[in-house]
């Protein structure tokens, strides 16, 4: 079956980086492209950034654009995001998805907390 | 990149049938076919129950339905039962960006 297993989150101060993982399984990952949402606690959802199939094309919110960078590893079948300048607004459960079609988001995993404090 | 617009709650019955609607632009839920919606329990992570406007994936109910009319898209959720108790998200593409809404609370009393 479809696994998806976020890894990475922690507690880092603002300015610093971290770096997010998505291990998938369960389905060809190299078919299908990915998407990374959060959740900051008790809000919405929000999309963050998703990246093609065949990585030629990747999207960001504007609220990361510039800071965050989404990328995959086929070999690997991983995906990432590349976290720098840190804000406490980018505090979050950060989850990784499989495009369904078209900006479907198909969630597998249980997402990984990130905390920005000083 | 707006936030689609979504009422803060609703509420209905068990047995009944309630609407959810999600309002957005001909830039996201106008221009293209594919909204897609997401229901959340507390503490779980989302789950998608109907993608490109009206299909569901396969394991949820035929109780789930979709419709979109404009700029505005609805989920129906017919015959309700006390476990459709969550949060649902509307979310739109965008031509390449992705957008969701705000999110409303589902009470099932």
């Amino acid at each position: 079956q479809v696994q998806l297993v976020e890894s990475g989150g922690g507690v880092v101060q603002p300015g610093r980086s971290l770096r997010l993982s998505c291990v998938a399984s369960g389905y060809p990952f190299r078919n299908y492209g990915m998407h990374w949402v959060r959740q900051a606690p008790g809000k919405g959802l929000e999309w963050v950034a998703d990246i093609w199939h065949d990585g030629s094309k990747e999207y960001y919110a504007d609220s990361v654009r510039g800071r965050f960078t989404i990328s995959r590893d086929d070999s690997k079948t991983t995906l990432y995001l590349q976290m720098n300048s840190l804000r406490d607004e980018d505090t979050a459960v950060y989850y990784c998805a499989r495009d369904y079609s078209y900006g479907s988001k198909d969630f597998r995993g249980q997402g990984t907390p990130v905390t920005v404090s000083s | 990149q707006s936030a689609l617009t979504q009422p803060r709650s609703v509420s209905e019955s068990p047995g009944q049938s309630v609407a959810i609607s999600c309002t957005g632009t001909s830039s996201d839920v106008g221009g293209y076919n594919y909204v897609s919606w997401y229901q959340q329990h507390p503490g779980k992570a989302p789950k998608l129950v109907i993608y490109d406007v009206t299909k569901r994936p396969s394991g949820v109910p035929d109780r789930f339905s979709g419709a979109k009319s404009d700029n505005t898209a609805s989920l129906i959720i017919s015959g309700l039962q006390i476990e459709d108790e969550a949060d649902y998200y509307c979310s739109s593409f965008a031509g390449g960006p992705v957008v969701f809404g705000g999110g409303t609370k589902l009470t099932v009393l």
